[in-house]
């Protein structure tokens, strides 16, 4: 069974339109993260989840948003999708997010293209 | 989180032992030194970390400086599988803390040659 996974693999869109990408985490994890790719190959963090609660948000905009119906799943919700937008979008999970010699569960990614 | 720096790039022939350097030169008593490596259209899978001293396990070991300003990473083995972008990242760790995403600099493009 796959530890973290994330659908769909690959999502093709429209400028403006709304879209979610799903995470799931069958790891018992109490944190989980998003990351973008973007096309320069930088990673970087975006949100995380701590039992149902956001931890850290970095300077993304608004139009983005995390939402967690249970520990085991992060989506990621964007609106109005933007040409920047498009990037591999990772999901994430550690056991605790407290950082103590922890470490963290990437999932396969998701690619975005806006068009 | 301290910076590292790292080559951009590193030939390695197959079956030879493979050693990324890392350096780290700010880094603070209370961050440990963390490995993960991104293989080619694959999210990034964690390696190693060690805080002070060396560490081995089933798929590299770290070496880590007595005045712990660097590391380097042995992969003992190569194979044409370890081809990948190799990150070194330093992170706090604090007990009880929030959860904080990794820092992901440029790191290291591992190619591994047959």
């Amino acid at each position: 069974d796959t530890a973290v996974s994330q659908t769909p693999k690959y999502l093709v869109t429209q400028m403006g339109n709304d879209k979610s990408i799903k995470c799931e985490q069958n790891l018992g994890h109490d944190t989980m993260y998003w990351y973008k790719q973007d096309s320069k190959k930088f990673l970087k963090i975006m949100f995380s989840y701590n039992n149902k609660e956001l931890i850290i948000n970095e300077t993304v905009p608004n139009r983005f948003s995390p939402k967690s119906p249970d520990k085991a799943h992060l989506n990621l919700h964007i609106n109005s999708l933007e040409l920047g937008d498009s990037a591999v979008y990772f999901c994430a999970s550690s056991q605790s997010g407290s950082g103590v010699g922890e470490t963290q569960y990437f999932g396969p990614g998701t690619r975005l293209l806006v068009l | 989180d301290a910076k590292t720096t790292q080559p951009p790039s590193m030939d390695c022939a197959e079956g030879r032992a493979a050693n990324l350097p890392c350096n780290h030169s700010t880094i603070s008593g209370n961050e440990y030194v963390y490995w993960y490596r991104q293989i080619h259209s694959q999210g990034p899978q964690y390696i190693i970390h060690g805080l002070k001293n060396n560490e081995t396990n089933e798929m590299a070991s770290l070496i880590i400086t007595e005045d712990r300003k660097s590391s380097t990473l042995i992969l003992p083995h190569a194979t044409l599988r370890d081809t990948a972008v190799y990150y070194c990242i330093v992170r706090v760790a604090v007990a009880g803390g929030g959860a904080d995403g990794l820092t992901f600099g440029k790191g290291t493009h591992l190619i591994i040659q047959p």
